[in-house]
C-alpha cells in the first residue's frame, strides 16, 4: 500500500530554515508528481510546492517563492523542501501528497500524516 | 488566478442526506476533486474526476454538477462523516491544484 511518511518538522525562530523529508513507498515512485501542502492552525488546504516525476520542473506557491526548494531523489524514494528565511506565517502542518499523474493537473490521491513546523522566537 | 467558493459550514441530522457546493466560474469544465479531513487527521480522497469513488470510500458519497455548482451529496449522513470537506479543480492553465476554503460538515 502507499506510504508517505514526513519528518523534519518542528520550532524554528523567524529567519531560521529547516529542511522537511517525506519518505515514500508502495508505488513506482519516479512515476509520479509530488506535492507540499501546508495547513495553518484553523484554515484551509495550500500548495506550497510541486516537483515533476523525473525533477524536471518545479512550482511554488506564491507565498513561498524564492524561500522555499522542493526536490526529490528518486533512487531514493524520497521528495524534499527546504525552508529558508521562515515566517510567523509559515506555521503549519506540512503535508507530503501524491499527484494521480506524472504533473500536477489532476489530484492528490494519497497523503501523508503531516509534520508540525512552528516559527516562533 | 482561478477562485473556489465553498459555504463554511453545513448542518445536518444523522440519516439525511447532506450537499456540499463549490462554486466556479465555468466550473463544469473542470474537473472536480473533492477530499474529507476529520479532525487532526490528514486530507482523504472521497471524489476524484467530478463522480469517481476510490476504492474504500462509501457509495453514500457522490458527486455532481449543475451550472457554475459542483455539489459532494452524502446520503444517510452518519456520525462519523463529520469533517471539514474540501474541493479542487486544476488552475487556469490546468498545471496545479486550487482549493477551496472548505466546509465544515457538523453532524447534529
Amino acid at each position: 500500500q502507499v506510504q508517505l511518511v514526513e519528518s523534519g518538522g518542528g520550532a524554528v525562530p523567524p529567519g531560521g530554515s529547516l529542511r522537511l523529508s517525506c519518505a515514500a513507498s508502495g508505488f513506482t515512485f519516479s512515476s509520479y508528481g509530488m506535492f507540499w501542502v501546508r495547513q495553518a492552525p484553523g484554515k484551509g488546504l495550500e500548495w506550497v510546492a510541486f516537483i515533476r516525476d523525473d525533477g524536471s520542473n518545479e512550482h511554488y506557491g506564491d507565498s513561498v517563492k524564492g524561500r522555499f526548494t522542493i526536490s526529490r531523489d528518486n533512487s531514493k524514494h524520497a521528495v524534499y523542501l527546504q525552508m529558508n528565511s521562515l515566517r510567523g506565517e509559515d506555521t503549519a502542518e506540512y503535508y507530503c501528497a501524491k499527484s494521480s499523474d506524472y504533473d500536477g493537473s489532476g489530484y492528490l490521491d494519497y497523503w501523508g500524516q503531516g509534520t508540525l513546523v512552528t516559527v516562533s522566537s | 488566478s482561478y477562485v473556489l467558493t465553498q459555504t463554511p459550514s453545513v448542518s445536518v441530522a444523522p440519516g439525511k442526506t447532506a450537499r456540499i457546493t463549490c462554486g466556479g466560474y465555468n466550473i463544469g469544465d473542470k474537473s472536480v476533486h473533492w477530499y474529507q479531513q476529520k479532525a487532526g487527521q490528514a486530507p482523504l480522497l472521497v471524489i476524484s474526476y467530478d463522480k469517481d469513488r476510490p476504492s474504500g470510500i462509501p457509495e453514500r458519497f457522490s458527486g455532481s454538477y449543475s451550472g457554475n455548482t459542483a455539489t459532494l451529496t452524502i446520503r444517510w449522513v452518519e456520525a462519523g462523516d463529520e469533517a471539514d470537506y474540501y474541493c479542487q479543480v486544476c488552475d487556469s492553465n490546468c498545471d496545479l491544484p486550487v482549493f477551496g476554503g472548505g466546509t465544515k460538515l457538523t453532524v447534529l
